[in-house]
């Protein structure tokens, strides 16, 4: 059974700060890894889908790669933001199973 | 606007009621999904579809629980009997499946659901 964990559970930085949120799986057979950012009490939205064939994928300030064969997925975000406080979190396709989230706060 | 809806966005009920909730999915995605997310959790699968094919159902899709999504394209989720711990947000997502497509899944906004 696939199980999925991130860390850190959350993480408060000053604005501009580089950073890291990692996502951990047990189950090298996933297919797909997506990141969504969720705000609260809102729905999740998109952020970076991984394909299986690919390493890493890039849009604007945010960067994520996956190793299968470690189980391991970074997002990596570049000089932050107030607007970039929200929970990210990651899911593995083909299982449907979530992490529990890191929860961001970009301090101004 | 084009993307995932949910109805009603908030319900309160009391325990013992039967609600139904209902999702209408990007027109062009075959897959759709719903999740259910406490508070501070990641969301949990519930159940999804291709087209009106229900293919797969999580244990935690108790007897009380039922989905549909007759034509292929809004679905319905109820919910018989509630009881106090089907508290929850519930998300429905919708993706395009096939051979060359990589089934990026995209949320709607959910229904938040209030058991008294």
């Amino acid at each position: 059974k696939q199980e999925v964990t991130q860390i850190p559970a959350a993480l408060s930085v000053p604005e501009g700060e580089n950073l890291v949120l990692n996502c951990s799986f047990t189950d090298s057979a996933i297919y797909n890894l997506q990141w969504f950012r969720q705000d609260p009490g809102k729905g999740l939205t998109s952020l970076l889908l991984i394909q299986s064939s690919q390493r890493e994928q890039t849009s604007g300030r945010l960067n994520a790669s996956l190793d299968k064969s470690s189980g391991r997925s970074t997002l990596y975000i570049a000089a932050s933001q107030p607007g970039d406080s929200a929970t990210y979190l990651c899911a593995g396709d083909q299982n449907f199973v979530f992490g529990p989230g890191t929860r961001l706060s970009v301090l101004p | 606007d084009t993307g995932v809806s949910q109805d009603p966005r908030h319900k309160i009920t009391k325990r013992g009621q039967n609600v139904t909730f209902r999702c209408d999915p990007i027109s062009e995605h075959n897959r759709l999904y719903w999740y259910r997310q406490t508070l501070g959790q990641g969301p949990e699968f519930l159940t999804y579809f291709q087209n009106e094919a229900q293919l797969e159902k999580s244990r935690l899709l108790s007897d009380r629980f039922s989905a549909e999504r007759p034509k292929g394209s809004f679905s319905t989720l109820e919910i018989q009997r509630t009881e106090q711990g089907d508290s929850a947000m519930y998300l429905c997502a919708s993706s395009f499946g096939g051979l060359s497509s990589y089934n990026e899944q995209f949320f709607g906004p959910g229904t938040r659901l209030t058991v008294l």
